[in-house]
């Protein structure tokens, strides 16, 4: 079975602009969550989101937003990129909101903001 | 909120030797999990281990163990017979059992290991 996937791996955008980041849960996982991992820190939550429905927001602002998908595939997307937004993206699933087993998580999509 | 202290930036253990890795957390709920994480180069983040606050038998996976102590309020990791394989980032988190969509990471211990 695939685990989760992100893409893309990495990608290089300049201040200001906007990115999309993509995640593809486990098969059957209903739940997505996103974390955000700057370079020398442990990751930060941003979104879960179960069921297409957004469930817990973490401390970020506006610019960051999040959908779920139809399938559970869910789009990360930050306007307005800043210098600071350049982090490590990743994507975690499990079966349903109350992960007692813990998350599976992705690789991560490797932003950098120039 | 809830915060997650791993007070050690930096661990280096000998190949076949035991590493223990510190996790204290700060909570006012009686019921939560902990789990720990290890991070590779390769980015994913693997699940090692978790543990339920409710239960007092230490979790054990293998080589890892777990030291968890409520009323510390303390987690620690131990790496029995090290393997070059485990040289990575490991990472302490916590998750409420009411607020429970969300893992609250601490900072990290990168783990060497010396053949």
């Amino acid at each position: 079975d695939a685990g989760v996937t992100q893409s893309p791996t990495h990608l290089i955008k300049t201040r200001g602009q906007h990115v999309t980041l993509r995640c593809s849960p486990i098969s059957g996982h209903k739940s997505v969550s996103w974390y955000q991992q700057v370079l020398g820190q442990g990751p930060q939550f941003i979104f879960q989101y179960y069921e297409k429905e957004e469930r817990g927001r973490g401390n970020f602002p506006d610019r960051f937003s999040a959908r779920q998908f139809p399938n559970y595939s869910s789009e990360l997307n930050v306007n307005a990129l800043l210098l600071g937004d350049s982090a490590l993206y990743l994507c975690a699933s499990s079966p349903t909101g109350q992960a007692r087993g813990g998350y599976t998580f992705g690789s991560g999509t490797r932003l950098t903001v120039v | 909120a809830q915060t997650v202290t791993q007070s050690q930036p930096e661990m280096s253990v000998q190949e076949a030797e035991t590493v223990t890795l510190s996790c204290t957390y700060d909570t006012s709920e009686s019921d939560y999990y902990l789990f720990w994480y290890k991070q590779p180069p390769s980015r994913q983040m693997i699940l090692v281990i978790r543990q339920e606050a409710y239960k007092q038998q230490n979790a054990t996976e293998n080589r890892f163990s777990v030291n968890f102590q409520k009323a510390a309020k303390s987690f620690s990791l131990k790496i029995s017979d090290s393997q070059l394989g485990d040289a990575a980032m490991y990472f302490c988190a916590y998750r409420s059992v009411n607020n429970d969509y969300k893992l609250s990471f601490g900072a990290g211990t990168t783990v060497t290991v010396r053949a």
